[in-house]
């Protein structure tokens, strides 16, 4: 099982702002999923990546996935309160089995 | 359509008793997984079920921790004899069948064990 780092492990930001966090391995990604996971509750899938080079994008959120499939980054576009959790990376490489990152918490100020 | 269902949502023990975690998978999953979230890291695999076996469970504690998902009600997460370090967030989470895999995984909303 790969060890994913996670960076920053905390973002403060005021609402409007932009934001990026990483995730990156040692190891190559065959298939990586990130997560958001709000105070008291379960980690909500939002999207999975799996070309080496792909981006995709989630209304305000766009995810990378480095060509080498070994890191990956989430970028939030002038962020508001709602976005405000804990965001984790998982390699889904192995289907049920995901291995997490230790994730970045964020919040965003009013 | 309801989502994964856990309770109790919160659970305090003390050293030496038993937990007894239950979990009710999505309408139409046949796939159960418990994961655990320790203070300050990441959510780690236990064990995956499916009606009346245990397909994988090489994340359980060889001691004190058991699963089972009968063929009728939930499955269910049981600790004995806790520890404060079984102290943590339990979730569960469901997927169908796709043919092809297990799919994407739902989460419940976890289980907060305390051990005083």
């Amino acid at each position: 099982t790969q060890l994913l780092e996670q960076s920053p492990q905390f973002l403060s930001i005021q609402e409007g702002e932009n934001l990026t966090v990483y995730c990156n391995s040692s190891s190559v990604f065959s298939s990586l999923q990130w997560y958001r996971q709000e105070p008291g509750e379960g980690p909500v899938l939002l999207v999975t990546v799996v070309t080496g080079g792909e981006v995709k994008k989630l209304k305000r959120l766009t995810f990378q996935f480095g060509d080498a499939r070994k890191d990956s980054s989430l970028h939030i576009t002038a962020a508001q309160p709602g976005d405000t959790g804990l965001y984790l990376c998982a390699d889904a490489s192995n289907d049920y089995k995901l291995s997490f990152g230790a994730g970045t918490t964020v919040t965003v100020r009013a | 359509n309801a989502g994964v269902m856990q309770n109790p949502r919160h659970l305090v023990r003390r050293r030496g008793q038993e937990a007894r975690l239950r979990c009710s998978p999505m309408k139409g999953h046949s796939h159960v997984y418990w994961y655990r979230q320790l203070p300050e890291e990441g959510l780690k695999f236990m064990v995956y079920l499916q009606k009346e076996n245990i397909i994988d469970e090489s994340g359980m504690p060889k001691e004190r921790f058991s699963a089972e998902f009968p063929k009728e009600g939930p499955s269910i997460l049981r600790i004995q004899q806790v520890v404060r370090g079984d102290s943590a967030a339990y979730f569960c989470a469901s997927s169908p069948w796709t043919g092809s895999g297990t799919g994407e995984l739902f989460f419940g909303e976890g289980s907060r064990l305390t051990v005083l």
